[in-house]
């Protein structure tokens, strides 16, 4: 696609209720990144994608959060038992592949999460 | 653990004025450094990135720096307009293998007429 696609653009959900955020990266970027966002706040590294290699999961915040990404297509975001806390903005990032020192970052729109 | 620092956190000035925002980080061994523009309730857009043997980048009206020994890069606006209003935020991307960038909390930038 033209840019990097995530939806949906907001959710609302219920303390204790699972969500699913969605991103869909540049085509044929090989690299994608989760970031978390709370209001006021800098991004914070969530998890990390580089094609077929095993994710880096150094920044998810506790075992209710996972993500998924089945070679280089969509990922997917998942956070079971929302809590209050959780309740950010949810920013994908693509780029074309890592380990080169020109490589831009290209941003979604993100996903507001509220959890009530 | 690479860190970064965005001064100041806040600015408001007059259309018309040259602008310096400030960032500094703590691990030199970086492969690039990006600026950022945030509007609200917008992803971020890419403004300008700085590779590790670069001095300087420009783009119209911006100008960044960086200065990898002392840890630290400048984004120059010149003859700022209204619409330059936004969060500006830099980002490194340290050597040694993580491959992720590592944000500064950013500068909320406010021109007025």
């Amino acid at each position: 696609g033209a840019g990097v696609s995530q939806s949906p653009s907001n959710k609302v959900t219920e303390k204790g209720k699972d969500v699913e955020l969605r991103c869909d990266p540049i085509s044929g970027h090989t690299a994608l990144y989760w970031y978390r966002q709370r209001l006021g706040q800098g991004l914070e590294f969530l998890i990390y994608f580089q094609g077929n290699s095993a994710p880096d999961k150094s920044g998810l915040p506790s075992d209710r959060f996972s993500a998924e990404r089945t070679g280089e297509s969509v990922s997917t975001l998942t956070i079971q038992r929302t809590q209050q806390e959780d309740s950010a903005v949810y920013l994908c990032a693509s780029s074309l592949f890592v380990g080169a020192t020109n490589e831009k970052l290209f941003f979604g729109s993100g996903t507001q999460l509220s959890v009530l | 653990k690479q860190e970064v620092t965005q001064i100041p956190a806040a600015l408001s000035v007059p259309e018309g004025e040259n602008l310096v925002l400030n960032c500094s980080f703590t691990d030199s061994a970086i492969y690039n450094l990006q600026w950022f523009r945030q509007d609200p309730g917008k992803g971020l857009t890419s403004l300008l990135l700085i590779q590790s043997s670069q001095r300087e980048q420009t783009s119209g009206r911006l100008n960044a720096s960086l200065d990898k020994s002392s840890g630290r890069s400048t984004l120059y606006i010149a003859a700022s307009q209204p619409g330059d209003s936004a969060t500006y935020l830099c980002a490194v991307e340290t050597s040694g293998g993580s491959y992720i960038p590592t944000f500064g909390r950013g500068t909320s930038l406010i021109v007025h007429p």
